[in-house]
């Protein structure tokens, strides 16, 4: 597609509940990277995928969070039985191998209640 | 990992120039990105500067960058309501992920 796209746009579920969140990149975009911006945050960094490598995992948070790619293109992140500090804006961004920048999907925002 | 400061908050007149500022540690960082981010949106990619570079200007944008003191800065020039968002800073150590700032929130005053 034309950008990176992000579903849903707003999530709200209740506590301990699983939550799916999906990002389809530019086609074309071998690399795929997700983070979270809490409420007055930066960008913390979750999982990056590159090609058919080994995703670096290293920012997930716990392992109630996981994140796979199918295919080099969709991928899925969930948080199983989600906590009230996993509120936050998850953005996807997708970008080619090398110099340039990523480009930013318009970002989920999950709500825990 | 990488560390990046920025100062959160900047306010400006409506036709003054802006200077958001940056410092990082990962001296390897070849590629260093700014990002706007308006209310609601996801980033967007404003320009960037090759770490062989000092400065570059990109109409009314000009990124000036001091590798001796891992300190970048972005000036914006005749700043516009338009231009309130906010800025993140984002070094790229080799072909590694960005590494972001907490971004600095850029107010336009009229």
């Amino acid at each position: 597609g034309a950008g990176v796209s992000q579903s849903p746009s707003n999530k709200v579920t209740e506590k301990g509940k699983d939550v799916e969140l999906r990002c389809d990149p530019i086609s074309g975009h071998t690399a795929l990277y997700w983070y979270r911006q809490s409420l007055g945050q930066g960008l913390e960094f979750l999982i990056y995928f590159q090609g058919n490598s080994a995703p670096d995992k290293s920012g997930l948070p716990s392992d109630r969070f996981s994140a796979e790619r199918t295919g080099g293109s969709v991928s899925t992140l969930t948080i199983q039985r989600t906590q009230q500090e996993d509120s936050a804006v998850y953005l996807c961004a997708s970008s080619l191998p090398g110099v340039g920048g990523y480009t930013f999907g318009s970002g989920t925002r999950l709500t825990v209640v | 990992g990488e560390d990046v400061e920025q100062s959160l908050f900047l306010s400006v007149r409506e036709g003054d120039s802006s200077v958001i500022n940056c410092t990082y540690t990962d001296s390897s960082s070849t590629y260093l990105y700014w990002y706007k981010q308006e209310p609601g949106a996801g980033l967007q990619l404003l320009t960037y500067i090759f770490s062989n570079m000092d400065m570059k200007q990109d109409q009314r944008l000009t990124v000036l960058l001091n590798k001796k003191d891992k300190h970048l800065s972005l000036r914006i020039a005749d700043t516009q309501t338009g231009d309130s968002a906010i800025y993140f800073c984002a070094p790229r150590p080799g072909a590694n992920n960005l590494f972001f700032g907490t971004g600095t929130r850029l107010t336009v005053i009229p």
